[in-house]
C-alpha cells in the first residue's frame, strides 16, 4: 500500500508570503495525485488533481502543484497567500480504487 | 448534481453500546464508497471501501464493520463501542469508471464521542 508523507505539520505565514507544502508518496506505478483542503468547519474539498500530461497542474484559488515522478513528489504551491487560505491541506494518492492520504498540514495565515 | 449525506452529525455513546452511522449518495449510480476516520495530526485513515452492493473491503482490523445494503447506502457499525472508537468519521464516494473525474467527494462527517 502507498504511504503518503507531508513533512510540514503546521505552517504559519503572513499574508502575501509564498507557500510550498511538500508531499511525497512511497513508490511509483500508475497513480493519480490530489490535494484536498479543509477550511474550518467545512467539508474536505478538492483543490487540484493530476492524472497525466503536464506535470504542473493548476487548481482553484490560485493554487498549483508540480508532479516530479523521479522524486515521487507532488508539492503544492501558491505565490501569495491570503488570510482566507487558513485551512488544513491534505495530499492524497489514488491507486486502483483506494485513496491514501497524508497526515495533513495546518496552514495559518496571519493578516 | 451529486450530494452525499451523513447522519448523525454528532453522537455521544457509552462504552459497550452499539453503533450505526449512515451515509447515502444521491445523483449517481454504482459509486465506490468509503469510510474514513480522521484523527487530529494523523490525516485520514481508510477503514472500509466498497465497489458494489454487498462488497466490502476492510483496510484495518478493528472493532468496526461496514455494510452496503443498497447501491447508494453505506453503513458503519459496531456491536460494542470502545473508548478508542471516538473520532471523526467521514464517508466519501467516487465514480467507478476510470477517467479524469474520479476524485473523491466527502460528506460532512460524524463526530463520535465514546464515554
Amino acid at each position: 500500500a502507498q504511504s503518503v508523507s507531508q513533512h510540514n505539520h503546521h505552517v504559519i505565514l503572513s499574508e502575501a508570503a509564498s507557500l510550498e507544502l511538500g508531499c511525497n508518496y512511497s513508490y511509483g506505478g500508475t497513480v493519480n495525485l490530489f490535494w484536498y483542503v479543509q477550511y474550518p468547519g467545512q467539508h474536505l474539498q478538492l483543490l487540484l488533481k493530476y492524472f497525466s500530461g503536464d506535470p504542473l497542474v493548476k487548481g482553484i484559488k490560485g493554487f498549483e502543484a508540480e508532479f516530479i515522478k523521479s522524486k515521487f513528489s507532488f508539492n503544492l504551491r501558491k505565490p501569495s497567500v491570503q488570510w482566507s487560505d487558513t485551512a488544513e491541506y491534505f495530499c492524497a494518492v489514488k491507486e486502483f480504487n483506494k485513496f491514501y492520504f497524508g497526515s495533513g498540514t495546518k496552514l495559518n495565515v496571519k493578516p | 448534481s451529486q450530494t452525499i449525506h451523513q447522519w448523525p452529525a454528532t453522537l455521544v455513546q457509552p462504552v459497550g453500546s452499539p453503533l450505526s452511522l449512515e451515509c447515502t449518495v444521491e445523483g449517481t449510480s454504482n459509486p465506490n464508497l468509503y469510510w474514513y476516520r480522521q484523527a487530529a495530526g494523523r490525516g485520514l485513515q481508510l477503514l472500509f471501501y466498497s465497489v458494489g452492493i454487498g462488497q466490502i473491503s476492510s483496510e484495518v482490523p478493528q472493532n468496526l464493520s461496514a455494510s452496503r445494503p443498497q447501491d447508494r447506502q453505506f453503513i458503519l457499525s459496531s456491536k460494542k463501542l470502545l473508548l478508542s472508537d471516538s473520532g471523526f468519521y467521514l464517508c466519501a464516494w467516487s465514480e467507478t469508471l476510470a477517467g479524469a473525474y474520479n476524485e473523491q467527494f466527502f460528506g460532512p462527517g460524524t463526530r463520535l464521542t465514546v464515554l
